[in-house]
C-alpha cells in the first residue's frame, strides 16, 4: 500500500540553525501539506501545496518558513532560523484531489531546537 | 483556535463493547468531517470520513454519524478491539470549490483504551 515517507524522523538542531525536512508523498497524489504538532496540543495546518506553488498557509507560516518540491517526488519544508518554539512533530500529507479526498500522513519527523 | 472540540480526553471501554467518540464543531461552512486514529510515534492515519450531504457512513466496524442541526459528529466502533487502543482525532474541513484548498482543523484528541 503507498505511503507517505519522511526523513528524518528526529532532528535535533541549535537554535537559529536551518533545517530541511524532506516528505516523499504518494505518487499520483498532487496535493501537499504540512502540519506541526506541539507537545500536548492539536495539530495544527501550517501550509498546502499545488501546482507547485503554495495554496494556503496559516499564520504561523511565516517568512522563516518555505516549502519546495525540487523533484518529481520530494517535498520539503524549510525554517531558515529555528526557534525554541518550533520544536514540534512535523507531519507531511498529501492527498490526490483537494475535494471530497482524504490526506494520507506521513509518520513525522520530531524537531528539537535546543 | 476552538472551531472543532473533542471534550472527552479519554474514554476506557471493554474489548467487544461499543466505543463511542464525540466531536463537535462550531464553523458552519464545514462540510466534510474526517476522523484519524493516531499511535504514538507515528502519523496520524485516515480511518472514515463523512460529507455534509450525508448523516451516516459505515466502514467496516467504524460508523460515523453527522448532526448538522447540532454541529455535531460522532464515531462508533462496534465491537472495539485491544488494537483499537489509539488516540482519536475528528477534522474538518471547508470544501467544494471553495477557497480552502484542503485545509483540516483537528480537535484535541480523545485517547481510547480498550481493556481485554
Amino acid at each position: 500500500e503507498p505511503e507517505v515517507t519522511q526523513t528524518p524522523s528526529h532532528q535535533v538542531t541549535q537554535m537559529g540553525q536551518e533545517v530541511i525536512l524532506r516528505c516523499v508523498p504518494i505518487s499520483n497524489h498532487l496535493y501537499f501539506y504540512w502540519y506541526r504538532q506541539i507537545l500536548g496540543q492539536k495539530v495544527e495546518f501550517l501550509v498546502s501545496f499545488y501546482n507547485n506553488e503554495i495554496s494556503e498557509k496559516s499564520e504561523i507560516f511565516d517568512d522563516q518558513f518555505s516549502v519546495e518540491r525540487p523533484d518529481g517526488s520530494n517535498f520539503t519544508l524549510k525554517i531558515r532560523s529555528t526557534k525554541l518554539e518550533d520544536s514540534a512533530m512535523y507531519f507531511c500529507a498529501s492527498s490526490k484531489s483537494r475535494d471530497w479526498s482524504e490526506q494520507y500522513f506521513g509518520p513525522g519527523t520530531r524537531l528539537t531546537v535546543t | 483556535d476552538q472551531q472543532v472540540k473533542q471534550n472527552s480526553p479519554s474514554l476506557s471501554v471493554q474489548e467487544g463493547r461499543i466505543s463511542i467518540l464525540n466531536c463537535d464543531y462550531t464553523n458552519s461552512m464545514f462540510d466534510y468531517f474526517l476522523w484519524y486514529k493516531k499511535y504514538p510515534a507515528e502519523g496520524p492515519t485516515f480511518l472514515i470520513s463523512i460529507s455534509s450531504i450525508k448523516d451516516k457512513n459505515e466502514d467496516g466496524r467504524f460508523t460515523v454519524f453527522l448532526n448538522k442541526s447540532a454541529k455535531h459528529l460522532s464515531l462508533h466502533i462496534v465491537p472495539s478491539q485491544p488494537g483499537d487502543s489509539a488516540v482519536y482525532f475528528c477534522a474538518a474541513r471547508f470544501n467544494a470549490g471553495g477557497t480552502s484548498y484542503g485545509k483540516l482543523t483537528f480537535g484535541q484528541g480523545t485517547i481510547l483504551t480498550v481493556h481485554p
